[in-house]
């Protein structure tokens, strides 16, 4: 059972736009949420996270927004740029004493085109 | 600047022939993780190691080990590849404790079996 969703598969965004990646989760444990991107051939970049404790962190042209009530996070990309275009996961995890794993969406791939 | 760091970055081997895959780390993480991920699918954890402690995911096949000879450097062993082992390998770190945890990937390596 998939426990971090990404109903996704692709998004296309103009350059300049919003891109708004979505990612719901099914277990209210998760209190730890990341987004990663990743360019083919190379691995996933950290991009930005957010605790449960808050509802939005924002870095730059990329904000993440909880909404733990409905479970479910979005990315934020403005203005997006060509850049960008790459896969991007979301990510979910539980405070497991020491060890924290990830539990990953599918992916979203995003094209920004100019 | 502190990083993980993967090699080869592309490694062909033969079917049946035992092949090493290295990761080595500067930031100085407590916690290091590979993962397998095939094309269009999320990463799939293979093991961890939380400082010198071994965790091994249920479903990794014994055909994958792994070693952790000291803090910087963590090896994936593959015993006899199989063509379905062909996949991106990921090595990434984390400083692991209680708390937020962030784990920063390699560029990962490209396995090939023929």
């Amino acid at each position: 059972d998939q426990q971090v969703k990404q109903n996704s598969p692709s998004l296309s965004v103009q350059e300049g736009r919003i891109s708004i990646l979505n990612c719901d989760y099914t277990n209210s444990m998760f209190d730890y949420f990341l987004w990663y991107k990743k360019y083919p051939a190379e691995g996933p970049t950290f991009l930005i996270s957010i605790s449960s404790i808050k509802d939005k962190n924002e870095d730059g042209r990329f904000t993440v927004f909880l909404n733990k009530s409905a479970k479910h996070l979005s990315l934020h990309i403005v203005p997006s740029q060509p850049g960008d275009s790459a896969v991007y996961f979301c990510a979910a995890s539980t405070n497991a004493g020491n060890n924290r794993k990830l539990i990953w969406g599918l992916g979203t791939s995003l094209a920004v085109n100019p | 600047d502190a990083m993980v760091i993967q090699n080869p970055r592309y490694q062909v081997t033969q079917f049946g022939k035992p092949v090493t895959l290295s990761c080595s780390q500067t930031l100085n993480h407590n916690v290091m993780y590979w993962y397998q991920q095939k094309s269009s699918q999320a990463p799939k954890l293979l093991f961890h190691y939380y400082d010198k402690d071994f965790n091994n995911e249920a479903d990794t096949p014994d055909n994958f080990q792994s070693r952790r000879p000291n803090t910087s450097f963590c090896f994936l062993d593959i015993r006899s590849p199989g063509l379905g082992d062909a996949a991106m390998y990921l090595c990434a770190t984390s400083r692991g404790g209680s708390g937020t945890d962030t784990q920063y990937f390699g560029p990962g390596t490209r396995l090939t079996v023929l």
